[in-house]
């Protein structure tokens, strides 16, 4: 069972530079979730998909955009990278948004120098 | 500003204690959670309160849902070591969109 894949795992950017994070489930869940855990911050909810073709923000959106390109896939996209965005990376997915448990990926770590 | 606060940020204790770790906000929950992280993964569940006062146990660990579905609580008996972890407590909100938000978590160190 694959879950909720992310890739990369892992990436360096240059400041300036764009990157698009992937994910992808096979749970056949409607909602989806991109957030950022920083040290002492817990998970902040950047985007988040309640259903295919449909996207909300969330407490930190700025600096990102995101795809909801099907009912599997939600892509996480960085225009112009800042050191600020230096953080670590989860998609998470649901059933539906009321429903009760997320299931996380293995994260991405983006470094930005 | 965090929707939902949760305390303490960091425990260390002795293997055989027990301990608490709490979790607030201002706002009504649709429902409360509680996951688990372990370093380089995801945020696993451990379990979800629903109903106002409810209590559920999972082995050593006991969850309570404030009355007024504002907070929950999540008490551990007897730690050990295998217990060491981030908890993070996360909850949808009524009237925020069914977001789902996440507290700034609990690093928990079990020692032996």
């Amino acid at each position: 069972n694959a879950g909720v894949t992310q890739t990369p795992k892992f990436q360096v950017l240059k400041t300036g530079q764009s990157m698009t994070l992937q994910c992808a489930q096979d749970m056949n869940h409607n909602s989806m979730y991109w957030y950022r855990q920083d040290p002492g911050m817990g998970l902040r909810l950047i985007y988040y998909s309640a259903s295919e073709g449909t996207t909300d923000k969330g407490e930190v959106p700025n600096g990102y955009n995101v795809s909801r390109l099907n009912k599997r896939e939600f892509s996480l996209r960085l225009e112009s990278a800042a050191p600020s965005q230096t953080s670590v990376y989860f998609c998470a997915s649901k059933r539906t948004a009321t429903g009760p448990e997320a299931f996380f990926g293995q994260g991405t770590r983006l470094t930005v120098v | 500003t965090q929707l939902l606060e949760q305390s303490p940020q960091f425990l260390s204790i002795q293997e055989g204690e027990n301990l608490t770790v709490y979790c607030n906000s201002s706002s009504v929950f649709s429902s409360l959670q509680w996951y688990r992280q372990e370093p380089g993964e995801g945020p696993v569940l451990l379990v979800t309160v629903v109903t106002g006062g409810e209590v559920k146990k999972l082995k050593r660990l006991t969850f309570q849902f404030g009355d007024a579905r504002k907070d929950s609580s999540l008490h551990i008996t007897a730690a050990q070591p295998g217990d060491t972890g981030l908890y993070l407590c996360a909850g949808v909100i009524i009237g925020y969109g069914n977001k789902l938000v996440f507290g700034a978590g609990t690093i928990l160190r079990v020692k032996s």
